[in-house]
């Protein structure tokens, strides 16, 4: 168990739709980040935050945004949703310092019909 | 942009025997970090190894090894005495010093065979 807490495990939604995915990190780790894996692919990063404030964007679509709350956990905002947006979410945390590693959680399964 | 390339889509090792999973990175950066994640089936992402660019010894944890060729810039993980366990996806992944963003390389699907 990676300490990162993700829910739902599972959504299923029908195009032109809006989702929140949500992520609790592991106690005293200050940074959350995002992570999109479509069917059989790498991961992409989307988006992180530290302690509140955003820290870094990667190929993260203006349809999406984030978020993170004073008590650390994040959410993610899906809208308008596409077919093309159905893949793995995953939520990482870790604390600070690059040869830190991330925990990931156990993903969110998006699909959109 | 930094960027992670396994060059490897799948590579199939007999139960016991020793494999190899190549990864090379495009940096301009002097200090980073790489790390290997494994992925089996149940989609969980599990830390198999981590290595610091200023070391010049490669780490070691288990059965796991890396060689890590920063001149090259290539970082492969070798898996000794496979087991059935070991068959997921493996991921190398890149993060430069003093920046939080961790990239991933596309994965090598990993099957061993009894």
């Amino acid at each position: 168990d990676s300490g990162v807490t993700q829910t739902p495990k599972h959504l299923i939604t029908a195009t032109g739709q809006r989702v929140t995915l949500r992520c609790s990190p592991r106690s005293g780790d200050l940074s959350v980040y995002w992570y999109q894996q479509s069917l059989d692919q790498g991961l992409q990063f989307l988006i992180q935050y530290y302690n509140g404030e955003e820290r870094a964007k990667g190929n993260i679509l203006e349809r999406f945004s984030a978020q993170q709350f004073p008590d650390l956990h994040s959410e993610l905002n899906l809208s308008s949703l596409e077919l093309g947006d159905s893949a793995l979410y995953f939520c990482a945390s870790s604390v600070v310092g690059s040869y830190s590693p991330l925990h990931f959680g156990n993903g969110t399964r998006l699909t959109v019909t | 942009a930094q960027t992670v390339t396994q060059s490897q889509p799948e590579m199939s090792v007999q139960e016991a025997e020793t494999v190899t999973l190549s990864c090379t990175y495009d940096t301009s950066e002097s200090d980073y970090y790489l790390f290997w994640y494994k992925q089996p089936p149940s989609r969980q992402m599990i830390l198999v190894i981590r290595q610091e660019a200023y070391k010049q010894q490669n780490a070691t944890e288990n059965r796991f090894s890396v060689n890590f060729q920063k001149a090259a810039k290539s970082f492969s993980l070798k898996i000794s005495d496979s087991q059935l366990g070991d068959a997921a996806m493996y991921f190398c992944a890149y993060r430069p010093y003093n920046n939080n963003d961790m990239r991933f390389g596309a994965g090598t699907r990993l099957t061993v065979k009894p």
